[in-house]
């Protein structure tokens, strides 16, 4: 079985600052991680994913993760944050083998203020 | 490209009362979820079909929850009765592949459901 831990429900930012929305996972098996972003009355879209490889993966809108798994960590930044990217964020496992779903965390609402 | 289309997008009704949401995958998507999502909390699995057999229905309360995908296109997702802890968001998704490692899931933009 799979967890995810988002360890912030909410995360206050002023405009143009940093941003790193932090997950925590547990797995007895190989998984991939994703993060997904949802906008108020919208749906999950997929920001970025980690399969294997390079340790540091590029996604939409400037966003980046960067896996650590000794840490089992995928913690998720952006350098510069926008108005446009207030939404809630979400951290999410698959187990790689077989017939895999998404198991997610419960979320980080990114709040971004001018 | 059509995304996943779901509806009604809102819906109240009364507990004891029964209620169906519709989802329509992408075309050619062989694999559907349904996903529960109550407020504050990350989207948890359902049940998920490949084609029209369930795979995964583990975290469905089948005393009250049915789902069906008919000619593995279409799915419905029935409560009956529905409780006020079903009050929720239940999004429906769909995938080209079996997994999430080399392709992508879809979401819809998710039916709220209130339960008063």
């Amino acid at each position: 079985a799979q967890s995810v831990t988002q360890l912030d429900s909410q995360v206050p930012v002023f405009e143009e600052a940093p941003v790193e929305l932090r997950c925590n996972y547990s797995s007895s098996v190989s998984v991939y991680l994703f993060w997904y972003v949802q906008y108020p009355n919208q749906g999950l879209q997929l920001l970025l994913k980690y399969l294997s490889g390079s340790t540091l993966v590029k996604g939409i809108n400037g966003f980046e993760a960067e896996f650590n798994k000794s840490q089992t960590s995928f913690h998720l930044r952006k350098p510069s944050v926008h108005i446009s990217d207030t939404a809630e964020y979400f951290c999410a496992v698959s187990p790689i083998s077989g017939y895999s779903t998404l198991t997610f965390g419960k979320g980080t609402m990114l709040l971004v203020s001018p | 490209e059509a995304g996943v289309a779901q509806s009604p997008r809102y819906k109240i009704i009364e507990k004891r009362q029964s209620v169906a949401f519709w989802c329509n995958p992408i075309s050619g998507h062989a694999t559907l979820y349904w996903y529960q999502q109550i407020l504050g909390q990350g989207p948890k699995l359902l049940i998920q079909f490949q084609n029209n057999g369930v795979v995964d229905d583990s975290q469905l309360p089948k005393d009250r929850f049915s789902a069906e995908r008919l000619k593995g296109v279409d799915s419905t997702l029935k409560i009956q009765p529905a409780k006020l802890e079903d009050s929720a968001v239940y999004l429906c998704a769909s995938s080209p592949g079996t997994g999430f490692g080399n392709t992508e899931a879809f979401f819809g933009q998710g039916t709220r459901l209130t339960v008063v």
